[in-house]
This record gives C-alpha cells, sequence and structure tokens, in this order.
C-alpha cells in the first residue's frame, strides 16, 4: 500500500497568515492527488484534484502543488472559516490512501 | 442539488452483519461510481470499497475484502454496504460518496455511525 505522510499534524496560525502543509507519499503518486477539509461533525470536502486543479466553488485561496511524491496544500490569507482539519489522499493505485490529517488551529 | 443519505448504523455485536444503504439525487447514478469511506472515533479517513457503473467492477480495502460487499442498485439510486464478521475495529462512521473518476470523492453524505461493541 502506499502511505501517505503530512506535515505538521497540528498547525497554529491566525487568521490572514499563510500556511503550507506537506504530504509525501511512499512511491510515486504522478498527480494522483487530491486535498479534502473536513470540520468537525461534518463530512470532508474536495478541494483540490490532480495535485493542483481546484475544485469548482473552492476559493482561490486554496492551492496545490507537487508531482511525484511530494506534495503541498497552501492556503493564502487564512480565513475564520478556514480552521479545520485537511487531508491529502492518492487516488493513483488501490487501495486508495489518506494522509493521517493535519489540523490547522488558532 | 445533489444529496446523499445515508441509514442503517446503529450498535452491533462482534461478529454481527449490517447493511448500510445510501440513497442519492440530484445526479445520474448510474453513470457514477460510488464509494464508502470510513472514520473511525477521533482518526483519519480510511477509503474501504468502490463500485462503478454497471456495477461490474469493484474494490475492496484489504480491511473488508471478504467480510464487506459493496452493490448499487440503479434503478432505486441506492448504494449498498452488506458488512458480516464485525469487529471492534469496523467501529467507525460510514460515509458514502460520489466518485466521478479515478478516486475522487466530490460529494459526501452526513454519514452513519456503525458502533461494534459487546
Amino acid at each position: 500500500d502506499i502511505q501517505m505522510t503530512q506535515s505538521p499534524s497540528t498547525l497554529s496560525a491566525s487568521v490572514g497568515d499563510r500556511i503550507t502543509i506537506t504530504c509525501r507519499a511512499s512511491q510515486s503518486v504522478s498527480t494522483w492527488l487530491a486535498w479534502y477539509q473536513q470540520k468537525p461533525g461534518k463530512a470532508p470536502k474536495l478541494l483540490i484534484y490532480r495535485s493542483s486543479s481546484l475544485e469548482s466553488g473552492v476559493p482561490s485561496r486554496f492551492s496545490g502543488s507537487g508531482t511525484g511524491t511530494d506534495f503541498t496544500l497552501t492556503v493564502t490569507r487564512l480565513q475564520p472559516e478556514d480552521f479545520a482539519t485537511y487531508y491529502c489522499q492518492q487516488y493513483e493505485t488501490y487501495p486508495w490512501t489518506f494522509g493521517q490529517g493535519t489540523t490547522v488551529e488558532v | 442539488d445533489v444529496q446523499l443519505v445515508e441509514s442503517g448504523g446503529g450498535l452491533v455485536s462482534p461478529g454481527g452483519s449490517l447493511r448500510l444503504s445510501c440513497a442519492v439525487s440530484g445526479f445520474t447514478f448510474k453513470d457514477y461510481g460510488m464509494s464508502w469511506i470510513r472514520q473511525a472515533p477521533g482518526k483519519g479517513l480510511e477509503w474501504v470499497a468502490v463500485i462503478f457503473g454497471g456495477g461490474d467492477e469493484m474494490h475492496y480495502a484489504d480491511s473488508v475484502r471478504g467480510r464487506f460487499t459493496i452493490s448499487r442498485d440503479d434503478f432505486k439510486d441506492t448504494l449498498s454496504l452488506e458488512m458480516t464478521s464485525l469487529t471492534t475495529a469496523d467501529t467507525a462512521v460510514y460515509y458514502c460518496a460520489k466518485t466521478p473518476g479515478r478516486g475522487l470523492f466530490d460529494y459526501w453524505g452526513q454519514g452513519t455511525l456503525v458502533a461494534v461493541s459487546s
């Protein structure tokens, strides 16, 4: 199985900050990488697919990059509604696997 | 609007069985793959199974293969997950999700809790 490792596990930030979350795959996933946002008690929401494509309706302050094994999710000008947990997910190979999550907190 | 509504969760004893359902609306169900993803309490996300349009192709996570069966009814726009030989490790919120292509989950249900306990 492809292991997905996110860093950091927890990130302290303030409104207006620029934050970056890293996701590393144990083997190449090309650009078959997605990012999801999850708020407490809610289902995850797709933000980014194919490493850097923004899902419809997602604010442009979210961006993704990377290929192969190293990926990043960047949020510029953090907003109050952005405090949440973020997961990366590879869909290059079965089983599709998620990172352990990064919680962005105040 | 796209809606996915799970049902069927509950408390079950170890070794027991349970069937989850996911009723969908707002898109042409038969044209899309559908997945189940679970989340143990306080933990991360784990993909469980996928079934593609037509119902001929399914894939499972190793942790559930041979115990869980994913199926779909394209006439009733319903996705199902038959779960047998349940263990405490299967305790989780189970989400159904629309899978528009290779491995993406673009719409999710609200989740249904499965608790396996004696």
